[in-house]
């Protein structure tokens, strides 16, 4: 089974700003990297797939980008319905299929 | 547009059983694998069933795996999963997703709460 560990679990950032989430694979997945937002009491959202590519909607201040082992999902100017837990998903090896902790952001 | 709904959760003794449903609709269901994701209250997501849109292939995260069964009827749009000998453990949030042909989950329902308690 694959391993998605996420960093940081917490990241505080003023609106306006730049965000940076990390997602690291216990062993390559290639490029078949997915991230999700999850706000309160709701589903999660589709943000990236293919590591890099953005779902449809999703607005450009949305990036990702990584292989192999070492992912990053940017978001370059952070807005307030931005603030929201963002999971990482890879689906190279399954089952299963696995996630990452989780990464919380908040306003500062 | 794509709609998962799901329902079918409630409160349930340890032990006891529970069968959810998620009715789709705004894509060709047929042609498209489903999945069952939970999220255990205050945790993060968690993989449990995965069925091929022919049903040809079935797979099950190792917490569930011969206790819950997925299925689906193509022909009501709608994918199943019978929660057997429940626990404590199996509290979460159950969400249906769409899979996107590749593994990454494209849409997903706005999830059914299941509680396990005596």
């Amino acid at each position: 089974e694959i391993v998605m560990t996420q960093s940081p679990a917490t990241l505080s950032v003023s609106p306006g700003e730049r965000a940076t989430l990390s997602c690291r694979a216990s062993q390559s997945v290639g490029s078949n990297l997915a991230w999700y937002q999850q706000k309160p009491g709701q589903a999660p959202r589709l943000l990236i797939y293919g590591a890099s590519t953005r779902a449809i909607g999703i607005p450009a201040r949305f990036s990702g980008s990584g292989s192999g082992t070492e992912f990053t999902l940017a978001i370059s100017s952070l807005q307030s319905e931005d603030f929201a837990v963002y999971y990482c998903q890879q689906y190279n090896n399954w089952p299963p299929w696995t996630f990452g902790q989780g990464t919380k952001v908040e306003i500062q | 547009q794509v709609q998962l709904v799901e329902s079918g959760g409630g409160v349930v003794q340890p032990g006891g059983s529970l069968r959810l449903s998620c009715a789709a609709s705004g894509f060709p269901f047929s042609t498209y694998d489903m999945h069952w994701v939970r999220q255990p209250p205050g945790k993060g997501l968690e993989w449990v069933a995965y069925i091929r849109s022919d049903e040809g292939s079935i797979y099950y995260a190792d917490s569930v795996k011969g206790r819950f069964t997925i299925s689906r009827d193509n022909s009501k749009n709608t994918v199943f999963l019978q929660m057997n000998s429940l626990r404590a453990e199996d509290t979460a949030v159950y969400y249906c997703a769409k899979d996107f042909w590749s593994g990454f989950f494209d849409y997903w329902g706005p999830g059914t709460l299941v509680a396990v308690s005596s």
